[in-house]
């Protein structure tokens, strides 16, 4: 399996600019996760879907973030306009099934710059 | 108070000695306990999960908790300089559909040779 694929794997962008962010989940897992990373607030958990629809956004900091899962096998995460205070590292995850003992499978992530 | 708390370290043990990383929780109601491993520049990987009090033992590592006091940890033994990372505490704290972690800040660990 090639696991949770991300693109791209970098990205540098001046502020004001549009931000997309790529995720493909594992084949067959139902569950999607968009986390963000950084040194002051670690893990945080921005939105997550089920089977395609979104459940929970609570997590996304401003309307400036906006997530779709158009099909089982791709999702995005768009900012715009984007600003410095975005950058960060962002992590897409899958899971099979929302039991408590479904173990998330993380993507290698995108590290976003916003200048 | 932050809901997953981790001392952020680093934790800095000998080559082969016994390393203790602490986690504590403030939803009481939480029941589902899992521990990441963070490589610099990787993606987190699980490695341990937990969901009763007591130990629980895989390989080298062993999960502890207790939900009383709102407490979980983790234990390697015969630490590796492999073993050096980032480890996070991450917990559902619901318990429901969708396995939604709170993650803690982590806790840098170095294993020294």
């Amino acid at each position: 399996d090639a696991g949770v694929i991300q693109s791209p794997r970098h990205e540098v962008t001046e502020m004001g600019q549009e931000v997309t962010l790529r995720c493909k989940p594992i084949s067959g897992h139902d569950y999607l996760f968009w986390y963000r990373q950084t040194m002051m607030r670690g893990l945080e958990l921005l939105i997550y879907f089920n089977n395609n629809v979104p459940i929970d956004d609570s997590g996304m900091p401003e309307d400036r973030f906006s997530a779709k899962m158009p099909n089982a096998s791709f999702s995005t995460l768009k900012i715009q306009p984007s600003e410095p205070r975005d950058s960060a590292v962002y992590f897409c995850a899958s899971s099979l099934g929302g039991g408590y003992n479904s173990p998330l499978h993380f993507g290698n992530g995108t590290r976003l710059t916003v200048t | 108070q932050k809901e997953v708390e981790q001392n952020s370290g680093p934790l800095s043990v000998p080559e082969g000695a016994i390393a203790s990383l602490n986690c504590t929780y403030s939803d009481r109601g939480s029941q589902s306990f899992f521990w990441y491993r963070q490589y610099s520049g990787k993606s987190p990987e699980l490695i341990m999960s937990i969901y009763s009090n007591g130990d629980k033992e895989d390989g080298r590592f062993t999960a502890q908790l207790n939900k009383a006091s709102q407490y979980v940890s983790l234990l390697i033994r015969d630490s590796q300089p492999s073993d050096s990372a980032t480890y996070l505490c991450a917990v559902n704290p619901r318990n429901n559909a969708g396995n939604m972690l709170t993650f803690g800040g982590g806790t840098r660990l170095m294993v020294k040779p």
